[in-house]
C-alpha cells in the first residue's frame, strides 16, 4: 500500500480483555517496528522484525505483550488481560531493510483500557 | 539522566523568525540522528536525518550535528503556523542501530 495502514483506529476495552492490533506495512519494506506513545511520554520502542530474522523483543514491558509477522508483511501485536497502564497510542513503523534512513509511521491505534 | 532530552517548551516565535530546537544524547557511540514532525492527534512524521558533523540542509529546515558536544538542533527558517507542531529527536544507540530512542519532544508555537 501507499503507507503503513493500522486497524483499528480506535479501541475501547474493558481491563482483562485481551486485545489485537493490526499493522500492515509499506509494501516492499522488510522491517517492521512497535512503538508506544504515552500522555506526555517519548515514543516506547516495542518490538521489531526484520525478513526472516528473530524479531527483537527487548522493549516488550510484559509477556502479555506478544507480537507476529506472518509471510513477512502483516503484524498483529497483542496484549492479553489488559491493564489501565496499557492505555497509549500504539504505532506502527516500516522501512526498507533497517537501514539508518528513517522510517514511515502508521497513522496508530488509540488503545483505552477502562 | 535521560538517553534523550529535549526541552518540552512549549517554544513560541513569530511567525518568519527561525526556530531552534535542541537535542541532546546520552550515548556517545550514537551515529544517526533523526528529527521528527508530529501534529496533534498525528503519527510523527520525519523530517530530516543527519549522520555526519556540520551541518545539513533541506528547504526551510537545517538539522545541526556537534557528536563531540552530543547535541543536535533543528533550525526552521521562515517559520509559518503550519509549522506549530511537537518536533521529536530520535537517536539510534550503539546497541542496535534500528532501534531508535526518541526524546519526548518540543512543542513549537509559530504565532501568527
Amino acid at each position: 500500500g501507499a503507507g503503513v495502514s493500522q486497524s483499528p483506529s480506535n479501541k475501547v476495552t474493558e481491563k482483562g480483555k485481551d486485545v489485537e492490533l493490526r499493522c500492515d506495512p509499506i509494501s516492499g519494506h522488510t522491517a517492521l517496528y512497535w512503538y508506544r506513545q504515552s500522555l506526555g511520554q517519548g515514543l516506547e520502542f516495542l518490538i521489531y522484525f526484520q525478513g526472516n530474522s528473530a524479531p527483537d523483543k527487548s522493549g516488550l514491558p510484559s509477556d502479555r505483550f506478544s507480537a507476529e509477522r506472518t509471510g513477512g508483511s502483516v503484524s498483529t501485536l497483542t496484549i492479553q488481560r489488559t491493564q489501565q497502564e496499557d492505555s497509549a497510542v500504539y504505532l506502527c513503523a516500516s522501512s526498507f531493510d533497517g537501514s539508518n534512513y528513517g522510517y514511515t509511521f502508521g497513522s496508530g491505534t488509540r488503545l483505552t483500557v477502562v | 539522566q535521560k538517553e534523550v532530552e529535549q526541552n518540552s517548551g512549549p517554544l513560541s516565535v513569530p511567525e518568519g523568525a527561525i526556530a531552534s530546537l535542541n537535542c541532546t544524547y546520552s550515548d556517545r557511540g550514537s551515529q544517526s540522528f533523526f528529527w521528527y514532525r508530529q501534529y496533534s492527534g498525528k503519527s510523527p512524521e520525519l523530517i530530516m536525518f543527519i549522520y555526519s558533523n556540520g551541518d545539513k540542509e533541506d528547504g526551510r529546515f537545517t538539522a545541526q550535528l556537534n557528536k563531540a558536544s552530543q547535541y543536535v538542533s533543528l533550525l526552521i527558517r521562515d517559520s509559518q503556523p503550519s509549522d506549530s507542531a511537537t518536533y521529536l529527536c530520535a537517536v539510534t544507540p550503539t546497541s542496535g542501530t534500528y532501534k531508535y530512542i526518541f526524546g519526548t519532544g518540543t512543542r513549537l508555537k509559530v504565532l501568527a
